[in-house]
């Protein structure tokens, strides 16, 4: 069965303190690992897909990377606006996705 | 990158009604999926949705609670029949997005059973 883990589940920052969020997945077949941000009572917005081990994109203060085994999303001097939950899914076999529990990050200024 | 309204963004309904999501696309596409997020849990697939022919449910939902309708490729509606409070939950539609390679959400439907 297909699962997707993330963690930690809550972090907290200071802004400019850069850190890294971890997905670990266990997958028959990888069809993509997707990053998503989610602000609070609005659906999540894309960030990235990954496909290989080995690959690495980035957008602004966030860098994904991926390995056999899992992702991470690093964020590197974060701001305040950069508080929200962040997901994790890995594509399933009916074309969907499949979710982690999601990262909350807090950015205190 | 696509675009999707989806419709309501909230509701608060009685115990034993029924609400109608809707999700309109700005363009065709042949999957849409329905998911729910319960309070402080991830997403969840109900079920996905193609173009003429029955939705597929994943297990643990099933027709007759959460019928879907897919009348043309830019539109799909998911009912919540005879409501409880435990389908207190955000209801969003998903698609597939090809020009990023990820998939577009809508901004989602918080419903509130009492």
């Amino acid at each position: 069965e297909d699962q997707v883990t993330q963690s930690p589940e809550a972090l907290r920052l200071q802004e400019g303190e850069s850190s890294s969020l971890n997905c670990s997945y266990t997958v028959s077949g990888l069809r993509g690992l997707f990053w998503y941000r989610q602000d609070p009572g609005k659906g999540p917005e894309f960030l990235f897909t990954l496909y290989s081990a080995g690959e690495e994109k980035e957008k602004e203060r966030l860098k994904a990377t991926l390995t056999k085994k899992e992702s991470f999303l690093h964020i590197t001097a974060p701001k305040p606006e950069d508080s929200a939950t962040y997901l994790c899914a890995v594509g399933g076999s009916q074309g969907n996705l499949i979710f982690g529990k999601g990262t909350k990050l807090s950015v205190k200024p | 990158s696509a675009v999707i309204s989806q419709k309501p963004s909230r509701d608060i309904c009685q115990r034993g009604t029924s609400l109608t999501i809707q999700c309109q696309v700005d363009s065709q596409v042949t999957m849409m999926f329905w998911y729910r997020q319960q309070p402080g849990q991830s997403l969840t697939l109900i079920a996905t949705a193609n173009q003429g022919s029955e939705a597929t449910y994943e297990s643990g939902f099933v027709i007759d609670k959460f019928p879907i309708s897919r009348p043309n490729l830019t539109f799909s509606t998911l009912t919540v029949s005879n409501m409880s409070p435990e389908d207190s939950s955000i209801y969003l539609c998903s698609v597939e997005d090809p020009t990023n390679y990820g998939y577009t959400f809508g901004s989602g439907t918080r419903l509130t059973v009492v």
